[in-house]
């Protein structure tokens, strides 16, 4: 089946500093991509739609100059966590569409910022 | 707009006891419903997911889940628990539209019984 990575898959990090995380689809294309966000023993939260050539749509809440988000190509999205802090310690996942009503997901990041 | 609600945060079952995982769904529009596990640290594995096809879908490692409309339910089953069934499931729901995204349920905890 479809698979979908991230890289790296643990951060630790200092605060103040960035992190990109990488979303790749590996053996197909995918215009849109999704990134969440998961606090301990909590849901899934979306953040943001990844759409390849264009600006990403951010959910209500989410900052957008916090968490930039490039999706350069069909393959790859990158959300980077600017000026990380230790509010910002998740575990975050994307996913990829690959067809109607299917989507895969990363294994996740988990970003520790100390 | 979209939801879910998944009934019991914690559920506990005994190993070979029947497995039943509550989720009713809010949708204005025909929706693609999924169910997934998640095991601790990693990523989201999809179990099943109901597409607007046959209303009792079969999924992986014996799950079952089956589409009411009239009660706006997808529930979960497994007829004889494993203790490896011991996870976080998630229900979710999608629009039919490619890009539509996914809003999960806030989880379920399953914990098998020795």
């Amino acid at each position: 089946g479809a698979v979908v990575s991230q890289h790296p898959s643990r951060v630790i990090c200092k605060s103040g500093t960035s992190v990109k995380i990488e979303c790749r689809s590996l053996d197909f294309q995918a215009t849109t991509m999704f990134w969440y966000r998961q606090f301990p023993k909590q849901s899934l939260m979306l953040m943001a739609t990844s759409n390849e050539g264009s600006k990403a749509t951010y959910e209500q809440g989410v900052e957008k100059d916090k968490f930039l988000i490039n999706h350069a190509s069909l393959t790859l999205s990158t959300l980077t966590v600017t000026s990380a802090h230790p509010e910002d310690s998740s575990f975050y996942i994307c996913s990829a569409i690959a067809g109607v009503g299917t989507q895969y997901f990363g294994p996740g990041t988990r970003l520790l910022v100390l | 707009a979209q939801s879910v609600t998944q009934l019991g945060s914690h559920v506990s079952v005994s190993e070979g006891a029947l497995v039943l995982l509550r989720c009713n769904y809010s949708s204005s529009v025909p929706p693609y419903l999924f169910w997934y596990v998640q095991y601790p640290n990693q990523g989201l594995q999809l179990l099943l997911k109901y597409t607007s096809a046959a209303t009792l879908v079969k999924g992986i490692n014996g799950f079952e889940a089956e589409f009411k409309k009239s009660e706006t339910s997808f529930h979960l089953t497994k007829p004889s628990a494993h203790m490896s069934d011991a996870a976080e499931y998630f229900c979710a729901v999608s629009g039919l539209n490619r890009d539509d995204k996914i809003i999960f349920g806030k989880g379920t905890r399953l914990h098998i019984l020795p």
